[in-house]
């Protein structure tokens, strides 16, 4: 089961919206609602953001919002700000041995 | 609160065995499947094992399975991980996360596993 495909980087200055896309495929992303997301901080765990495609837990700012057509799945940040440069991963329910997979990252920069 | 606490990483030698734990606290854990999820140093994050809330079904990844074994004790409200036959491919920071649907709310803090001669 290969990784899920997101962009190395992803950069925008404060105020803007940017986008990070996760591409997989039919027995992933584009089989299943069940695709999340995770922001994580260098030497930190991660933080669930985005569940189900477009669920947002409580308490994760709603500039925070996921969406899915197809086999690719996004994330969008609106209103970005300092404190949302960071890692960025996908992951997705998969019908392979391998239950899960998640995507290979992608580096937010808040110019 | 939710909390998971993970331990028992360290330096192992190829080939050599390793118990992670991971206490939880603030939920009520037997209702809960949980999984471990592993970030190998400057690399991306890797589902690696999960297990049902009442301990009777569990799966894993191909490259750690006949290897790892990942069981629960709800009456001590922890998880854990047998790691044996070590490779130095196995060299990561090993997560445990609760595992409501398909995502991973909560994570531990993470314990390092260092398989090196």
């Amino acid at each position: 089961q290969s990784a899920l495909t997101q962009p190395a980087s992803v950069s925008g200055s404060p105020g803007q919206s940017i986008t990070i896309s996760c591409t997989g495929t039919n027995s992933d992303v584009g089989g299943y609602n069940h695709v999340s997301w995770y922001q994580q901080y260098p030497g930190k765990a991660p933080k669930a953001m985005i569940s189900e495609a477009s669920d947002r837990p409580s308490g994760v700012s709603n500039r925070f919002s996921g969406s899915k057509s197809g086999n690719t799945a996004s994330l969008t940040i609106s209103g970005l700000q300092a404190e949302d440069e960071a890692d960025y991963y996908c992951s997705s329910y998969t019908s392979g041995s391998t239950l899960y997979v998640f995507g290979t990252g992608t580096k937010v920069t808040v110019l | 609160e939710v909390q998971l606490v993970e331990s028992g990483g360290g330096l192992v030698q190829p080939g050599g065995s390793l118990r992670l734990s991971c206490v939880a606290s603030g939920f009520t854990f037997k209702n809960y499947w949980m999984s471990w999820v592993r970030q190998a140093p400057g690399k991306g994050l890797e589902w690696v094992a999960n297990i049902k809330g009442d301990g009777r079904q569990s799966f894993c990844v191909d490259s750690v399975r006949g290897r790892f074994t990942i069981s629960r004790d709800n009456a001590k409200n922890s998880l854990y991980l047998q790691m044996n036959s070590l490779r130095a491919e196995d060299t990561a920071v090993y997560y445990c996360a609760r595992s409501p649907k398909f995502d991973f709310d909560c994570w531990g803090q993470g314990t390092l596993v260092t398989v090196s001669s």
